[in-house]
């Protein structure tokens, strides 16, 4: 089972910032946090991850929180591209997805 | 840019039929996958393979499922002998050698939709 909780789905406005939480209160020390999202049935596309500092990218922010038991991914200008299911994984090498947030960007 | 590719687009199969879905993984990737995803459910781990050695394997992995590198390009899901509920889309994925430092992300190709009648 996924080791991480996420709201079930997301709304933001389009050119607005988009905040994905994750709940990960149980990982270990040397488990990253991935986020990848997946666009309609498409194969999942990595966004970003992190450790224990925060992370930023052309894609995506994270903001990983000092005990490190959840995060927040930011899509700083969504845009209706941006709609899709948002991942938020721990662990090591392999991924363990679980349900996911359905973010709908909507003009 | 470099992308996992997966043939057939879609396969439709009889039950016990056996099947074989193809996959090219980036070509300097070291580390091959297999997910698969029900209609409608989560994208579930199948098995990763290492070294022309499966380095692990979900319990979905039983006995009717098989991996292959038959070539150095191709990598390759067998189902031996398909049930009703094997229908599902498959996703190959690859990545660079991973190091307890250094994550290296999985790159996922398009899928293949296994539909068993």
């Amino acid at each position: 089972d996924a080791k991480t909780t996420q709201p079930p789905s997301m709304d933001c406005a389009e050119g607005r910032a988009a905040n994905l939480p994750c709940n990960h209160s149980t990982i270990s020390g040397n488990e990253y946090v991935y986020w990848y999202r997946q666009i309609h049935s498409q194969g999942p596309q990595y966004i970003i991850h992190g450790l224990k500092n925060n992370e930023t990218n052309e894609m995506a922010s994270l903001i990983i929180t000092e005990d490190r038991k959840s995060s927040t991914l930011i899509l700083p200008h969504a845009t209706l591209r941006d709609t899709a299911v948002y991942y938020c994984i721990s662990g090591y090498s392999t991924l363990t997805f679980g349900k996911g947030t359905m973010l709908l960007v909507s003009p | 840019e470099p992308e996992v590719t997966q043939t057939p687009s879609h396969q439709v199969t009889q039950m016990g039929q056996e099947v074989i879905l193809r996959c090219v993984p980036i070509s300097n990737h070291l580390y091959f996958y297999w997910y698969r995803q029900i209609l409608g459910q989560k994208v579930e781990f199948l098995v990763s393979f290492y070294n022309n050695e499966i380095s692990e394997k979900s319990e979905i992995f039983d006995d009717q499922f098989s991996v292959e590198r038959p070539d150095g390009s191709n990598f390759t899901l067998k189902i031996r002998s398909t049930k009703l509920e094997d229908s599902a889309m498959y996703f190959c994925a690859s990545s660079e050698e991973h190091t307890f430092s250094n994550y290296n992300e999985q790159f996922f190709g398009p899928g293949t939709r296994l539909t068993v009648l």
